[in-house]
């Protein structure tokens, strides 16, 4: 049973335009919620993330947004440039002090030049 | 700083065969994690140390043994190798109780024949 969704496989976005990710999640007990990027051959790098007791977080280009109540978040990348193009993962963790993170499948976005 | 580093990068076994897959990380800190990738999934938990000198399972242990060596080190062992577990594992490492940034080496890619 996948707690956390990522329903899009991948994305394409032109250069400049917005890049919006999404992410949904079943279990009410997640407390914090990560997006982490990838890059082929590399390890997955994180990105931004947020408090269940916020729903908005930004950080540059990047906003996370987050509805509780449809256990749904989202990630802004405003403008998408070309080295954006890459796996990115949402994943959640479910109480303060757990370890362990729990993934999506990810969605590979594409941004065009 | 090198952050989170892994040994091999590749590597191939035929089944049966027995390894380990070595991990250190230099930036002090005091949970270490074993993931896999496969192909259309996101990162999945197979192990885990929430500080030196304990180690729990996660979502899939099944077929892997680990040792937490010292702060730096977490090693992962497939002592009896299977086609199933070829894969791409990375290793991880986070902070303290208050992070729940895991920062990720750049993984061994492993295939069983």
């Amino acid at each position: 049973d996948q707690q956390v969704k990522q329903n899009s496989p991948s994305l394409s976005v032109q250069e400049g335009r917005i890049s919006i990710l999404n992410c949904d999640y079943t279990n009410s007990m997640f407390d914090y919620f990560l997006w982490y990027k990838k890059y082929p051959a590399e390890g997955p790098t994180f990105l931004i993330s947020i408090s269940s007791i916020k729903d908005k977080n930004e950080d540059g280009r990047f906003t996370v947004f987050l509805n509780k109540s449809a256990k749904h978040l989202s990630l802004h990348i405003v403008p998408s440039q070309p080295g954006d193009s890459a796996v990115y993962f949402c994943a959640a963790i479910p109480w303060a002090g757990s370890y362990q993170l729990t993934f999506g499948k990810g969605t590979k976005l594409s941004v065009i030049p | 700083n090198a952050g989170v580093t892994q040994t091999p990068k590749f590597q191939v076994l035929k089944t049966g065969q027995s390894m380990t897959l070595q991990c250190a990380q230099d930036m002090n800190h005091n949970s270490m994690y074993w993931y896999r990738q496969d192909p259309g999934m996101g990162l999945r938990l197979i192990y885990y140390s929430a500080s030196e000198g304990t180690t729990d399972k996660g979502e899939v242990p099944n077929g892997y043994n680990v040792s937490r060596l010292n702060k730096r080190e977490f090693s992962l062992r497939l002592e009896s190798a299977a086609p199933s577990q070829t894969s791409v594992y990375f290793c991880a490492s986070s902070g303290s109780l208050s992070s729940y940034e895991q920062y990720f080496g750049p993984g061994t890619r492993l295939t069983v024949t």
